[in-house]
């Protein structure tokens, strides 16, 4: 069973740092393209970032261009997110989410539960 | 950037209707158009990919069609358990927007 497991969130000052992990089980992680998408409380979903199965193209959206750093690890089988220069608009549930193979887009087919970033003085 | 719009906003049902949400992009993305229902405290779950294709294990009732710019996902016949949030995405080009949201209550 495909199984994903973020950690990491939590209470950060603004201009502060957090660094998100997605531990990644029950299929073959380097085969697949991930994402990060987050959800500010009581809002829509926001894609943030995605990573190619080899880690090599990357692409982030315009708000975190340059705070946000994507990596992964196949060896670990674990997804990251480093984030810095943290804002309060930044405040999220953050999901990673795996990328459907051989498929038009790779549209997201499985997700974690989420972990929460809270960025507040 | 694309820019994704959906209609409704909201909506009530009573069960066994037929409900329709519509999603619009701002420029042709050809077939590269998602929906996921999210229920609250729960992850999104992907229902349509490429724009008509049901994610196996999603029940047939719901169905998805359209291309370019203008899209639609139907519920046949609506139950219970398919209240939530309908979220369409864009995976043309990034950044992959999604749409607003539509929730859907069931009466």
């Amino acid at each position: 069973e495909v199984e994903l497991v973020e950690s990491g969130g939590g209470l950060v000052q603004p201009g502060g740092s957090l660094r998100l992990s997605c531990v990644a089980s029950g299929f073959t992680f380097s085969s697949y393209e991930m994402n990060w998408v987050r959800q500010a409380p009581g809002k829509g979903l926001e894609w943030v970032s995605d990573i190619s199965s080899t880690g090599s193209v990357i692409h982030y959206e315009d708000s975190v261009k340059g705070r946000f750093t994507i990596s992964r690890d196949n060896a670990k089988n674990s997804l990251s997110l480093q984030m810095s220069s943290l804002r309060v608009e930044d405040t999220a549930i953050y999901y990673c989410a795996r990328g459907l193979r051989g498929v038009l887009g790779s549209p997201m087919d499985s997700w974690g539960q989420g972990t929460l970033v809270t960025v507040s003085s | 950037d694309i820019q994704m719009s959906q209609s409704p906003s909201s909506l009530s049902a009573s069960v066994g209707d037929r409900v329709t949400i519509t999603c619009r992009a701002s420029q042709s993305i050809s077939s590269y158009l998602n929906w996921y229902q999210q229920r609250p405290g729960r992850p999104p779950k992907l229902l349509i990919y490429a724009a008509s294709s049901l994610q196996s294990g999603v029940p047939s009732r719901f169905s998805g069609r359209g291309s370019g710019t203008d899209f639609t996902l139907t519920i046949s016949s609506l139950k219970p358990e398919d209240f939530g949030t309908y979220y369409c995405q864009q995976s043309y080009t990034t950044p992959f927007a999604f749409g607003p949201g539509t929730k859907v209550d069931v009466k």
